[in-house]
């Protein structure tokens, strides 16, 4: 398996403009995470799927996010419009809830995509 | 809601030993430990369950304290491929996985 593979991996863009991130779960995975990291609040989670549907976005920060899973191998998060307080590494990780460990979950991120708002 | 670490940075000399913390206000149905080297994304190392139980990875290992919903993770002997941030990562099962990360230990050591 590939992995977790998200896109861009590095995007620049001026303040006002719409952002689509992308990213495609690992095969068979139940849940998809998306976090964004900065230095002053860490990793924080912005909202979750289970099976596509979303699950809890009390974390996305605004109405200027949203996120969209419309099938198992895919998703996005948007940003509409952006601003310079955006910047930071946005990541997706999945996960399968896997029996043989009582359905402990355990993440596989993937490589992030680092936002710059100018 | 953010589990809290502590210490939020270390430094170390080669082959010297370090704890790190994680401390939650909620209940925990598991923790698990992930590491993350500079520009890459965090990667699992290990998991505990309810317990009390302990669990090792290499030289690096770790303690999960449910009732004081408390986890330790330890590294012995530390090597110059243990520097990275540590983050201690909490599912507090609400309705579902809703997955926390706590807030990170830098760990840097020296040669």
């Amino acid at each position: 398996d590939a992995g977790v593979i998200q896109s861009p991996r590095h995007e620049v863009t001026e303040m006002g403009q719409e952002v689509t991130l992308r990213c495609k779960p690992i095969s068979g995975h139940d849940y998809l995470f998306w976090y964004r990291q900065t230095m002053m609040r860490g990793l924080e989670l912005l909202i979750y799927f289970n099976n596509n549907v979303p699950i809890d976005d009390s974390g996305m920060p605004e109405d200027r996010f949203s996120a969209k899973m419309p099938n198992a191998s895919f998703s996005t998060l948007k940003i509409q419009p952006s601003e310079p307080r955006d910047s930071a590494v946005y990541f997706c990780a999945s996960s399968f809830r896997g029996a043989g460990l009582s359905g402990a979950n355990v993440l596989t991120f993937g490589a992030g995509s680092r936002l710059t708002v100018l | 809601q953010q589990p809290v670490q502590s210490p939020q940075a270390v430094i170390l000399r080669e082959g010297e030993d370090a704890v790190i913390n994680c401390s939650s206000s909620k209940a925990l149905y598991s923790v698990h430990w992930y590491r993350q080297k500079h520009g890459e994304a965090p990667v699992f190392l290990m998991i505990l369950l309810k317990g009390g139980e302990q669990k090792g990875h290499e030289k690096i290992s770790a303690s999960f304290n449910e009732k004081k919903q408390q986890s330790s993770l330890y590294l012995t002997a530390s090597q110059l491929s243990y520097s990275g941030t540590y983050f201690c990562g909490t599912d507090v099962r609400a309705r579902t996985y809703k997955y926390l990360f706590g807030t990170g230990t830098r760990l840097k050591v020296l040669a």
